[in-house]
């Protein structure tokens, strides 16, 4: 069955800090990639997208992705935090089949000391 | 104008008793979904419906039941409350079931059963 994997469940940084959250996905066929953020008591929103061309990705907020195929990974970067970025994210796949859905990773807690 | 809104944003009921939540979304996209958040923030789909028509159902209890009056809208009743269905219910929607483009959330609706 397909899954998306994300092995950091809580992360702290200092504000300036650089940022690097994983994102494994099993599937071999082919995926739309994303980056959801949950800021707390939000909704999703979408951070950044991956469906062609470019691997690597930039989206709001400063944040970039780097699509890598032969790892099936689709890591989150930010070189430098702020506070603000305190939220929950999530790395999501589009897997094509019949009836696509979107699979969501157990997420990343992201603190971001002051 | 929200794009896709949710009502009640909070629902405390007990054990037993049956509630429905609404979903309307107005851009305008064909396909609809429901998913569960759990206290862990786990993100998992229910069901997918595109243009009225059920085409994701995920395992879940046939005490959950959607319901598409048209392609705007997407309800879900659920009957007989259990503790274990407490959690954060997210309508979601895109411009079509095979969408590149991701999800658009609504704000979700805390459901809450003592």
């Amino acid at each position: 069955a397909q899954s998306v994997s994300q092995h950091n469940h809580h992360v702290i940084l200092s504000e300036a800090a650089s940022l690097e959250l994983g994102c494994n996905y099993s599937y071999g066929g082919t995926v739309n990639l994303f980056w959801y953020v949950q800021y707390p008591g939000q909704h999703l929103q979408l951070l950044l997208k991956y469906f062609s061309g470019d691997p690597l990705v930039k989206g709001i907020k400063g944040f970039e992705a780097e699509f890598i195929k032969s790892k099936f990974s689709f890591n989150l970067r930010k070189p430098s935090v702020q506070w603000s970025d305190t939220a929950e994210y999530f790395c999501a796949v589009n897997v094509y089949s019949s009836a696509s859905k979107i699979i969501f990773g157990s997420g990343t807690r992201l603190s971001i000391r002051p | 104008d929200t794009a896709v809104s949710q009502t009640p944003k909070y629902l405390v009921t007990q054990m037993g008793n049956d509630k429905s939540i609404k979903c309307e979304q107005n851009l305008g996209h064909d396909t609809m979904y429901w998913y569960k958040q759990d206290s862990k923030k786990f993100l998992k789909i229910m069901f997918s419906y595109n243009n009225k028509e059920l085409i994701i159902n995920e395992t879940v209890p046939n005490r959950f039941s959607p319901k598409s009056p048209d392609k705007a809208h997407l309800n879900l009743h659920i009957n007989s409350l259990e503790l274990g269905d407490s959690a954060v219910y997210f309508c979601a929607s895109s411009d079509g079931p095979r969408s590149q483009y991701g999800y658009t959330f609504g704000s979700g609706t805390r459901l809450t059963v003592v």
